[in-house]
């Protein structure tokens, strides 16, 4: 059954780094019609993408947060990880891992399914 | 602010049909990107709900339609039911931005 779960730390101080990982199962990540993305939700707000991967390495990142965040594909090939450096408590979120469906290629790819969010939340 | 604007709410009695807009600009709706629809009901993760603009995913039901003029596109839900009350997001692709969505819109069964 294809399945995606998030996992890291739920806690974090100012100016520490996020990593958080998704471990894909019944899917293989090297398809060549899948990106594999993550958005976050701050509580009360809307969903905000933060980049995608390509199983290649290739990386698309949201403009706004491209400084911070790097994404890999894990060498097994079985999950993908987020790293968020230097984050504020504006980085307290939800955050959610997806597959991109992307059969009429990455400018229609859409998200399905998605893991069942993990909250990081930061503060001192 | 998003860069697809809904609006924050609407409303319906249970059999009703409502409407939900998404309005964009000639750098993603209207420069023909598809759009995408998701429902997220509190407490869980959005699931899509339309694709490309107007396909439905298997077990979706047909009350959810989908359609696009323009820089805008709507969402459609006819015979509103009270499981139909969440948060629905559209999300489309920007030319400079990628990935976008929507601010999201509340749907409230009267």
């Amino acid at each position: 059954q294809r399945r995606l779960q998030e996992s890291g730390p739920g806690l974090l101080k100012p100016s520490e780094t996020l990593s958080l990982s998704c471990n894909v199962s019944g899917d293989p990540i090297a398809t060549s019609a899948y990106y594999w993305g993550w958005v976050r939700q701050p509580p009360g707000k809307g969903l905000e993408w933060i980049g995608s991967i390509y199983y290649s390495g290739a990386t698309f990142y949201n403009p706004s947060l491209r400084s911070r965040v790097t994404m890999a594909v894990d060498p097994s090939k079985t999950k993908f990880t987020l790293q968020l450096i230097s984050v504020t408590a504006a980085d307290t979120a939800v955050y959610y891992c997806a597959r991109q469906v992307a059969w009429g290629g990455w400018f229609s790819a859409y998200f399905d399914p998605w893991g069942q969010g993990t909250l990081v939340s930061v503060s001192s | 602010q998003s860069v697809l604007t809904q609006p924050p709410s609407v409303s319906g009695a249970p059999g009703q049909r409502v409407t939900i807009s998404c309005t964009g600009s000639s750098s993603n709706i209207g420069a023909g990107y598809d759009v995408h629809w998701y429902q997220q009901v509190p407490g869980t993760a959005p699931k899509v709900l339309i694709t490309g603009i107007t396909n439905r995913p298997s077990g979706v039901p047909d009350r959810f339609s989908g359609s696009k003029s323009g820089t805008s596109a709507s969402l459609a839900i006819s015979g509103l039911r009270a499981e139909d009350e969440a948060e629905y997001y559209c999300q489309s692709y920007d030319s400079r931005l990628y990935v976008v969505f929507g601010g999201g819109t509340k749907v409230t069964v009267l």
